[in-house]
């Protein structure tokens, strides 16, 4: 069955220090693979996307991630961490028919 | 201009209750959603409607239908609320060949109790 495991609950970082959100999915074909963002109290807002070719994508807010088939990870990176990134993180996997299985999130937050 | 409005944002009723959860898209995609956020955050597909066909439907009790009246509105009525429904429920919309990439709304948080 597809999964999408994110390992880390929460994640607190320094503002201007790096960040990297692990996520490794579980999924039989060739993945469609998606970071999406949660502020609080607002709707989901895609981060960036790897459907095929280079395995390390750019997205908006300068976040990156870089897709390991061997590894079967996604993980997000950026590097240097800004007060306002303090949010919800959720990875996904597209399964097919535009359906999405999320991980449970990693909560991040940013000490000044 | 909200792209995936849902209303209401907020919904407190008693067990039992039947209510319904509206969902408007104004970005011309042909492909609807209704997820669920438990209070432990995870994220489920419930339903998806493309151009008013029932596309998806995860194993959600019966007592949850969604109406299409369009593609551009997708709604959500429930039956005999219990406290377990009680969650955060996304609509969303996206093109049918999109491979996942999906407009969210802001959520309708809804209380049972």
């Amino acid at each position: 069955a597809q999964s999408v495991t994110q390992p880390d609950i929460h994640i607190t970082v320094s503002e201007g220090a790096s960040l990297e959100l692990r996520c490794n999915y579980s999924y039989g074909a060739t993945p469609y693979l998606f970071w999406y963002v949660q502020s609080p109290g607002q709707g989901l807002q895609l981060l960036l996307k790897y459907f095929s070719g280079d395995t390390l994508v750019q997205g908006i807010k300068g976040f990156e991630a870089e897709f390991k088939r061997s590894q079967s990870s996604f993980n997000l990176r950026k590097p240097s961490v800004h007060w306002s990134d303090a949010a919800e993180y959720f990875c996904a996997v597209g399964v097919g028919g535009n359906k999405l299985v999320f991980g449970a999130g990693t909560i991040l937050r940013v000490k000044s | 201009d909200t792209a995936v409005s849902q209303t209401p944002k907020y919904l407190v009723t008693q067990m039992g209750n039947d209510k319904s959860i509206k969902c408007e898209q104004n970005l011309g995609h042909d492909t609807m959603y209704w997820y669920k956020q438990d209070s432990k955050k995870f994220l489920k597909i419930m339903f998806s409607y493309n151009n008013k066909e029932l596309i998806i439907n995860e194993t959600v009790p019966n007592r949850f239908s969604p109406k299409s009246p369009d593609k551009a509105h997708l709604n959500l009525h429930i039956n005999s609320l219990e406290l377990g429904d009680s969650a955060v429920y996304f609509c969303a919309s996206s093109l049918r060949d999109s491979g996942g990439i999906c407009t969210f709304g802001s959520g309708t948080r809804l209380t049972v109790v």
